[in-house]
């Protein structure tokens, strides 16, 4: 069974630009969740969507936004970069929304560099 | 203030030295509590969930037990392969929200 697929892995931006990280979750999974991973932070959540709804927001600026496609696949994106966006961006997924189980499963992530 | 504390941030042990680590917090509502495993360069791997205090969760070496206000994972007679830093999450509130502890560097020594 395929696991949670993050693309792109590594990619290298500048100031203002925006940028666009996708997730495949697991066949089957409807609930995907992102999170933000840095050094001083840990991990931080962002949003979850479950079957093409947003159900939770973390406290992010409006800079970051996500969606999800009904095959289950999310993007989240980032406009106007800052260099304090660097990071590794993780994405999990799970049969049942919320994490109620814990259960999540989590891709290898998208890391982010903000020059 | 943090709502989820581990401690100790990083934890360096010989091969077959049992040890604790600890993961504490504060929020009301507790709905579960989660143990992660994260290999360098990889997403986290879920270990364990608790639901309510007194409750213990065991997996080869690791054993997680829950009390109303913090957990613990002890690992017994550790190996290198366990080296990897340990997340513990809380999963609180009727919202559901899901928080992170920043985390416990545990290195096994041969």
């Amino acid at each position: 069974k395929a696991g949670v697929t993050q693309t792109p892995r590594y990619l290298i931006k500048t100031r203002g630009q925006q940028v666009t990280l996708s997730c495949s979750p697991i066949s089957g999974h409807r609930s995907v969740s992102w999170y933000q991973q840095t050094p001083g932070q840990g991990l931080q959540f962002l949003f979850e969507y479950f079957s093409e709804t947003q159900r939770n927001k973390g406290n992010f600026p409006g800079r970051f936004s996500g969606r999800q496609f009904s095959n289950s696949r999310s993007e989240m994106n980032v406009s106007t970069l800052e260099l304090g966006d660097s990071a590794l961006y993780l994405c999990a997924s799970s049969l049942a929304p919320g994490g109620g189980t814990g259960e999540l499963f989590f891709g290898e992530g998208s890391r982010l560099t903000v020059l | 203030e943090d709502q989820v504390t581990q401690s100790p941030e990083a934890l360096r042990l010989q091969e077959g030295e049992s040890s604790s680590l600890n993961c504490s917090y504060t929020v009301s509502g507790l709905r579960g509590l989660f143990w992660y495993r994260q290999d360098p360069g990889k997403g986290p791997e879920f270990l364990f969930t608790l639901y309510s205090a007194g409750e213990e969760k065991e997996k080869e070496r690791l054993k997680a037990t829950l009390t109303k206000k913090e957990s613990f994972l002890h690992i017994t007679a550790p190996k290198p392969e366990d080296s990897a830093t340990y997340l513990c999450a809380v999963y609180w509130g009727s919202q559901g929200n899901l928080i992170f502890g920043k985390g416990t560097k545990l290195s096994v020594k041969p």
